[in-house]
């Protein structure tokens, strides 16, 4: 079936430092969806990609999506503490466009003042 | 701005009981899901849920679960002997009239599971 991984599964990173993940599909995905986490909390939308190489930016955050459809990523600029949480990738099938998202492992995301 | 409701935030049940997780999703959504998320792990499809019946469902949803929607409001999930391994955070989530390819989901803020 459908899987999505996520690398890497935490991420240590000094107050001011930059942080990346990165999805990968098994399949080609119609769409990437990013959510974000916070320690005791439900999963809060971020972003949607949908077109291939798509990039897209909010303030810190600059999220892409492959060539392929199969994989993406969110690259944090300059962390600040209330970047805090895990960062979760998701996607639904290019084959099944209608169906189940899928989640990755997720990224947990620490942050030291 | 519009949420998705869950009650209980935590439920304690024993081995083989019954519990109901309820959730009222966003009025004018149209898509409802369960998740369901172990301590620390990612957060795993359960079942969607459009017009009144499943849409999907995983192999975690076996014949232990159900879903109901009884009236024009409420989402429910039922589990009918729960087991040690049912433990986990439930999270219902609804989304838009985008439909299903498109939309973000809004998800609830779970209910804590704890089978003993």
């Amino acid at each position: 079936g459908q899987q999505v991984m996520q690398i890497p599964q935490y991420q240590h990173v000094q107050e001011g430092e930059d942080f990346t993940t990165y999805c990968n599909s098994s399949t080609t995905l119609s769409n990437i969806q990013w959510y974000k986490q916070r320690p005791g909390g439900h999963p809060v939308f971020l972003i949607q990609l949908v077109k291939s190489g798509e990039v897209k930016k909010q303030k810190r955050l600059t999220f892409q999506f492959g060539e392929a459809k199969k994989n993406s990523s969110l690259h944090i600029t300059a962390t600040q503490t209330t970047d805090v949480g895990t960062y979760f990738c998701a996607g639904r099938s290019l084959y099944n466009q209608g169906g189940k998202l899928i989640f990755g492992q997720g990224t947990e995301l620490s942050v030291k003042p | 701005e519009p949420e998705v409701t869950q009650t209980p935030s935590h439920q304690v049940t024993q081995m083989g009981q019954e519990v109901i997780l309820r959730c009222v999703p966003i009025s004018n959504h149209l898509y409802f899901y369960w998740y369901r998320q172990i301590l620390g792990q990612k957060v795993e499809f359960l079942v969607s849920f459009y017009n009144n019946e499943i849409s999907e469902k995983s192999e975690i949803f076996d014949d232990q679960f159900s879903v109901e929607r009884p009236d024009g409001s409420n989402f429910t999930l039922k589990i009918r002997s729960t087991k040690l391994e049912d433990s986990a955070m439930y999270f219902c989530a609804s989304s838009g009239i985008g439909g299903a390819y498109n939309s973000p989901l809004h998800f609830g803020n779970g209910t804590r599971l704890t089978v003993t």
